[in-house]
């Protein structure tokens, strides 16, 4: 069975602040695929990235980037220089090779203080 | 970007009513998906279908829920006899392989009275 743990239910920070969001999996999947969704006040689920389990190197987009760490089973999400628009809750998902069912954490919120 | 359409945006129901949940996924997409969000919870998967057929469903797809492709384009999830519980936002998804990024539709809220 496949299992993904967000820990941290709720994080408050002032605009400009850096904050990172954890993500740990459990999968006996040897191929799978993460994902980071965006779930802002408006409801609607917003991709952000996918990784597979093969490609290991951190990513970068903008204020955005993520650590994936297989050794540790952690995809770990940071927001660099937040803004209140950053504020939503933000998902991180698993899906095994065999199937596309995404497994959700419990989700994140993040609330940016102007 | 091309997007899954979803309608209605609410649906308000008195319990023990019958609902369709009506998509319309990206058109060149093969996989299709339902997933639900009650109140405050995270996102569960309810089921997913390919090539005219269920292939994965999770253990809240009982018996009163029914998916169906009646044409080219849409995507429907029908719930025969609605319980209180049954009161979330549902999602549509669409992807095109397996594995690929799922595109969401913008969801329809339910409310089961």
């Amino acid at each position: 069975a496949q299992k993904v743990t967000q820990a941290q239910t709720e994080i408050s920070v002032v605009e400009k602040e850096d904050v990172t969001l954890d993500c740990v999996y459990e999968t006996r999947d040897t191929t799978y695929y993460l994902f980071w969704y965006k779930q802002p006040p408006s409801g609607e689920l917003v991709f952000l990235i996918r990784r597979n389990s093969f490609d290991e190197q951190n990513e970068i987009s903008g204020r955005y980037s993520w650590n994936f760490q297989k050794s540790t089973s952690s995809f770990n999400f940071t927001i660099t220089a937040s803004q209140v628009v950053d504020s939503a809750v933000y998902f991180c998902a698993l899906t095994g090779a065999a199937g596309n069912k995404l497994t959700f954490g419990g989700g994140t919120r993040v609330l940016v203080k102007p | 970007e091309p997007e899954v359409t979803q309608t209605p945006s609410h649906q308000v129901t008195q319990m023990g009513q019958e609902v369709i949940l009506r998509c319309v996924p990206i058109s060149n997409h093969l996989y299709f998906y339902w997933y639900r969000q009650i109140l405050g919870q995270k996102v569960e998967f309810l089921v997913s279908f390919y090539n005219n057929e269920i292939s994965e469903k999770s253990e809240i797809f009982d018996d009163q829920f029914s998916v169906e492709r009646p044409d080219g384009s849409n995507f429907t999830l029908k719930i025969r006899s609605t319980k209180l519980e049954d009161s979330a936002m549902y999602f549509c998804a669409s992807s095109s392989g397996v594995g690929g990024k799922l595109f969401f539709g913008s969801g329809t809220q339910l409310s089961v009275l």
